[in-house]
């Protein structure tokens, strides 16, 4: 079985300052990881996702995430959040096998940007 | 043009009703799913169809059951609604194997 911890339910940040959403997985087999971002009354949106090869994956808006295998995490990270950040970010973790990609997702953060 | 679309975009119902949820995807993905928002946001995978055929059957009342005419269209009936099926529902698609699912926009279900 697969479960991902989102530690931070809320995470408040000021304009221009580092970001960072923290995820731990948990998983039997090879994990194939992810963040979602959801913005107000919207679905969810694919980041980033890390499945083989380079452990930094870089996604869109700027973030970017690194995936550790010792710490079984897989934390979310942007040098200078924008206003336009302030989102609900989900982390999930997948095994990809099979014909379905069958996420388990986290509990979600909600980011904050003040100015 | 919306990739994931569902439609209604919200239903308010009374207890007991039976109520429909629409998607429809023009991705040209061969996988769909069927996702439920709780009120805290926990999102939990509830079916997925691969090219028609029921793949992912977790957990859940029996009560609802998804239909998929074809591989771009997946829908989902519950009936005998109860309060606690009060829920955002999302439809996402994938191409097999990716993990990078498409959602839709989530239809708001209110039970009475």
């Amino acid at each position: 079985a697969q479960s991902v911890t989102q530690l931070g339910s809320h995470v408040s940040v000021s304009e221009g300052a580092l970001v960072l959403l923290r995820c731990n997985y948990s998983s039997s087999v090879p994990p194939y990881l992810f963040w979602y971002v959801q913005y107000p009354n919207q679905g969810l949106q694919l980041l980033l996702k890390y499945t083989t090869g380079a452990t930094l994956v870089k996604g869109i808006n700027g973030f970017e995430a690194e995936f550790k295998k010792s710490e079984t995490s897989f934390h979310l990270t942007k040098p200078s959040a924008h206003m336009s950040d302030a989102a609900e970010y989900f982390c999930a973790v997948s095994d990809l096998t099979g014909t379905a990609s069958k996420l388990t997702f986290g509990t979600g953060t909600r980011l904050q940007v003040t100015l | 043009d919306t990739a994931v679309s569902q439609t209604p975009k919200y239903l308010v119902t009374q207890m007991g009703n039976d109520k429909s949820i629409k998607c429809e995807q023009n991705l040209g993905h061969d996988t769909m799913y069927w996702y439920k928002q709780d009120s805290k946001k926990f999102l939990k995978i509830m079916f997925s169809y691969n090219n028609k055929e029921l793949i992912i059957n977790e957990t859940v009342p029996n009560r609802f059951s998804p239909k998929s005419p074809d591989k771009a269209h997946l829908n989902l009936h519950i009936n005998s609604l109860e309060l606690g099926d009060s829920a955002v529902y999302f439809c996402a698609s994938s191409r097999r194997g990716t993990g990078e699912l498409f959602f839709g926009e989530g239809s708001r279900l209110t039970v009475l």
